[in-house]
């Protein structure tokens, strides 16, 4: 494929309402990577998974967040009783190799929490 | 823990006037450096890494030399163009399985 893909673009949730974000990696890259980037900051790391196993998760701000990556392609991210601190952009990001590389990102999905 | 600390915005520039964005690091081991650009409604894209220490990224006309000693990887441009207008993220990473990203400097080039 082309490029990283999420879906959706944006998302609107009433609080307490639970979301699924998903990613499309690049074909054949190996790592993914998920980021929780708020207005005017830096990506801040979530998770990451190498193929479908999820390595590291350290980032994940609490347990009403959940990833996987079942097959060790597509990503999903689920936000379960979602709170107005969770509003931010949801980037997710693929890369072939680990050491060294750079990675490819999609254009996020912004969730707006009401 | 690792972090990267890179020159609050906004900055503001005339067409072909030089820029360097300041980025320092604090890193465990041999980190690799990376900037990443983020044009207006797009996503973050790469824009050049290093991966030790010495060694100079380049890419449309940007470069940045990973400086152990001072510990910085500093973004520069000899003469930037309105195109460039853009948010710069530095980051960086030690193991490969987390990467940290500064707090970004937005870039505006007036003509």
């Amino acid at each position: 494929g082309a490029g990283v893909s999420q879906s959706p673009r944006y998302k609107v949730a009433k609080r307490g309402q639970d979301v699924a974000l998903r990613c499309d990696p690049i074909s054949g890259h190996v790592s993914l990577f998920w980021y929780q980037q708020a207005l005017g900051q830096g990506p801040e790391f979530l998770t990451y998974f190498q193929n479908e196993a999820q390595l590291d998760k350290s980032g994940l701000p609490s347990d009403r967040f959940f990833a996987e990556r079942p097959e060790g392609s597509v990503s999903t991210l689920k936000i379960q009783r979602t709170q107005q601190e969770d509003s931010a952009v949801y980037l997710c990001a693929s890369s072939l190799a680990l050491w060294g590389d750079g990675q490819y990102f999609g254009p996020g999905t912004r969730l707006t929490v009401t | 823990g690792d972090s990267v600390t890179q020159m609050e915005g906004p900055v503001t520039l005339s067409e072909e006037a030089c820029l360097t964005i300041n980025c320092t690091y604090t890193a465990t081991g041999y980190p690799s450096l990376f900037w990443y650009v983020q044009y207006p409604g797009e996503g973050l894209q790469l824009l050049l890494k290093a991966t030790k220490a010495d060694d100079k990224g380049s890419n449309k006309g940007f470069e940045a030399t990973y400086r152990k000693e001072t510990t910085s990887f500093h973004l520069e441009k000899g003469s930037v163009q309105v195109s460039d207008s853009a948010v710069y993220f530095c980051a960086l990473s030690s193991t490969g399985n987390q990467f940290y990203f500064g707090t970004g400097t937005s870039l505006t080039v007036i003509p």
